[in-house]
């Protein structure tokens, strides 16, 4: 059984679009992230929820928004997409450990690769 | 301030020698720091952690970390290099707040 999976794996559209890429976890975990890969392989933290409340929201332009439905659930809903926004967008989850709900490893989705053009 | 650090962008190697894929750090506090490895296409797949006790670490695949507080330094290594450990490698820590940071990856490549 898959993980951490996400939909679609490819995904082509044209520029000021809207789109969604969905990302579901089977794993129980309590956090779940949203990770943006670029071109050159650099990896950027976009989102995390931790029992459905953001946690962590990085200088990500306000055009992406996450939802979560429910704990096993973080889409990524993107508005106006424009070139730069073409990347690879990676789901990933963790469990809470310890007294002090430390988040630990992360399991990550195979990505979705989104074209912009 | 950066929080992770891969100096390292190319690593070559040749089958059945030892490799190492630098990594430092620099965070306050006890760190939680992290290898990963990215195959072609793929995701992010966990190697190893170290989080407290013992410095040297083992994780999957043969590959091993050795954390250094005093240099700050937290290296994959493996004895025997296969071709098939040709991949992406990303460090990555644990800050306060339980965010994590990625290091800008190391891509090694092992010869034949």
């Amino acid at each position: 059984d898959t993980a951490v999976s996400q939909t679609p794996k490819y995904l082509v559209t044209q520029m000021g679009n809207d789109k969604s890429i969905k990302c579901e976890q089977n794993l129980g975990h309590d956090t779940m992230y949203w990770y943006k890969q670029d071109s050159k392989k650099f990896l950027k933290i976009m989102f995390s929820y931790n029992n459905k409340e953001l946690i962590i929201n990085e200088t990500v332009p306000n055009r992406f928004s996450p939802k979560s439905p429910d704990k096993a659930h973080l889409n990524l809903h993107i508005n106006s997409l424009e070139l730069g926004d073409s990347a690879v967008y990676f789901c990933a989850s963790s469990p809470l450990v310890g007294d002090f709900g430390f988040t630990d490893t992360q399991y990550f989705g195979p990505g979705t690769r989104l074209t912009v053009l | 301030a950066q929080s992770v650090a891969q100096p390292e962008d190319q690593v070559n190697v040749a089958e059945g020698n030892p490799l190492t894929v630098k990594c430092t750090y620099s965070v306050s506090g006890n760190p939680y720091l992290f290898w990963y490895v990215q195959y072609p296409n793929r995701g992010l797949q966990f190697l190893l952690k170290y989080i407290t006790g013992d410095n040297l670490v083992k994780g999957s695949y043969g590959f091993e970390a050795e954390f250094n507080k005093s240099q700050t330094s937290f290296h994959l290594k493996k004895p025997s290099a296969l071709v098939s450990d040709s991949a992406l490698y990303f460090c990555a820590v644990r800050r306060p707040g339980n965010q994590f940071y990625f290091g800008t990856g190391t891509s090694l490549t092992v010869i034949p």
